[in-house]
């Protein structure tokens, strides 16, 4: 069975204070996708990564794909209110395996 | 304006009703999904249906009926629930079954 491992599992923090949330696994990826979730709504895609060592940005959120294509970073800089909610990575292992996702990362962002 | 939309939003039902759940994509993909939503796991992905044929069916109890009658609409019937099936049912849509999955926002659904 492939597992995404995701943490921390919850996280408040204050607004303007940065911060990392992580996914993981023991099995490559061929393709990794962030989502967040707000309460009541469904997850909204925010990225899709496919090369390893990869890199993008998204205004103050940095998403890094890992060389060896087994785990993915999320970070933000600069947190916001608006910044809450569930941080969902999901994996293709391979082309048309059905897409695996982690628990999530439960974030809270103090004004 | 969201690409995939769903309806009820909200539902409650009794453990005898039948009701069904409504997914709707507007962006010409191919492949539709049904997931279930439940607090502390990960999502559960419950069908899959690829060019109206189903392709994917995670050992979901009978009570549960999916439909596809285009690839544009998915239905899943629900009959003689239980309460354990109370959780958030997510639709989502791609352009091929390997592809970028986009989500709708969900029914949140109670058994009583």
């Amino acid at each position: 069975t492939q597992l995404l491992e995701q943490s921390p599992q919850f996280l408040s923090i204050q607004e303007g204070e940065n911060l990392t949330v992580y996914c993981n696994s023991s099995s490559v990826f061929s393709s990794l996708q962030w989502y967040r979730q707000e309460p009541g709504e469904g997850p909204v895609l925010l990225v899709t990564v496919v090369t390893g060592g990869e890199v993008k940005k998204l205004k103050r959120l940095t998403f890094q794909f890992g060389d060896a294509r087994k785990d993915s970073s999320l970070h933000i800089t600069a947190a916001q209110p608006g910044d809450t909610g569930l941080y969902l990575c999901a994996a293709h292992f391979s082309g048309n395996t059905p897409l695996v996702f982690g628990k999530g990362t439960r974030l809270s962002v103090i004004a | 304006e969201t690409g995939v939309t769903q309806t009820p939003r909200h539902l409650v039902m009794g453990m005898t009703n039948k009701k069904s759940l409504k997914c709707e994509q507007h962006l010409g993909h191919n492949a539709m999904y049904w997931y279930k939503q439940s607090a502390k796991k990960p999502l559960e992905l419950m069908f899959v249906y690829s060019l109206e044929e189903r392709v994917e069916n995670n050992s979901v109890p009978s009570r549960f009926s999916p439909e596809c009658p285009n690839s544009s609409h998915l239905f899943l019937h629900l009959h003689t629930l239980q309460p354990e099936d109370s959780a958030l049912y997510l639709c989502a849509s791609s352009r091929t079954g390997g592809d970028t999955q986009y989500f709708g926002p969900g029914t949140r659904l109670t058994v009583l």
